[in-house]
């Protein structure tokens, strides 16, 4: 079974830009659910999504943004960059996101905003 | 969500058990004792995760003390692939469905050939 694929892999923005990050979870999976990953706030939880329908959000701006399609593929949004945008984002699925479900993680998409 | 406190690093030889602590004092009966790891250059990767029993799989074994305010990951025979963080997170069962994770900022295991 493939596992969650995240694309693209590395990206490079200016600021003032916005960009879209693609996750597609593991087939039959319906939760999904985004991170950042940065050196000095370490693994923080942006917002989650199960059958297209945002389930719980993180303390982040307006600016990220999500969205989950049928297929169960998500994609997050992140508006008007900044330069500490810059971070390692990571999805994770899982089978229906349970407290007690496993979360199956990406390789993660690096953007780097100049 | 209650806190984990974890060492920030510690070292290993290989082949040799490794045992990684994990202190949750404020853990409420209905909270689940998780643990993930991050290799290098990876997505964190599910390990175990246990209520009040002791836990085995393959990868690893779950100690949870008889008051459930620390528990112990334990890798029996570290190998170079062990080197990682480590990530012990408490997970509410009674919150309802959800697949967030609340990370710290874990262990860093570093096994020495």
């Amino acid at each position: 079974k493939a596992g969650v694929t995240q694309t693209p892999r590395y990206l490079i923005k200016t600021r003032g830009q916005q960009v879209t990050l693609s996750c597609s979870p593991i087939s039959g999976h319906r939760s999904v659910s985004w991170y950042q990953q940065t050196p000095g706030q370490g693994l923080q939880f942006l917002f989650e999504y199960f059958s297209e329908t945002q389930r719980n959000k993180g303390n982040f701006p307006g600016r990220f943004s999500g969205r989950q399609f049928s297929n169960s593929r998500s994609e997050m949004n992140v508006s008007t960059l900044e330069l500490g945008d810059s971070a390692l984002y990571l999805c994770a699925s899982s089978l229906v996101g349970t407290s007690i479900s496993e979360q199956f993680f990406g390789p993660g998409t690096r953007l780097t905003v100049l | 969500d209650a806190k984990t406190t974890q060492p920030n690093s510690m070292e290993s030889n290989e082949e040799e058990p490794v045992h990684l602590p994990c202190n949750h004092s404020t853990i409420s009966g209905t909270d689940y004792i998780h643990w993930y790891r991050q290799l290098p250059s990876q997505g964190p990767e599910y390990v175990i995760h246990g209520l009040t029993s002791n836990v085995n799989n393959r990868m690893a074994s779950l100690a949870i003390a008889e008051d459930r305010k620390s528990s112990t990951l334990i890798l029996h025979r570290a190998t170079l692939r062990d080197a990682a963080v480590y990530y012990c997170i408490l997970r509410d069962g009674k919150s309802g469905n959800t697949g967030k994770l609340i990370f710290g900022q874990g262990t860093t295991l570093q096994v020495k050939p």
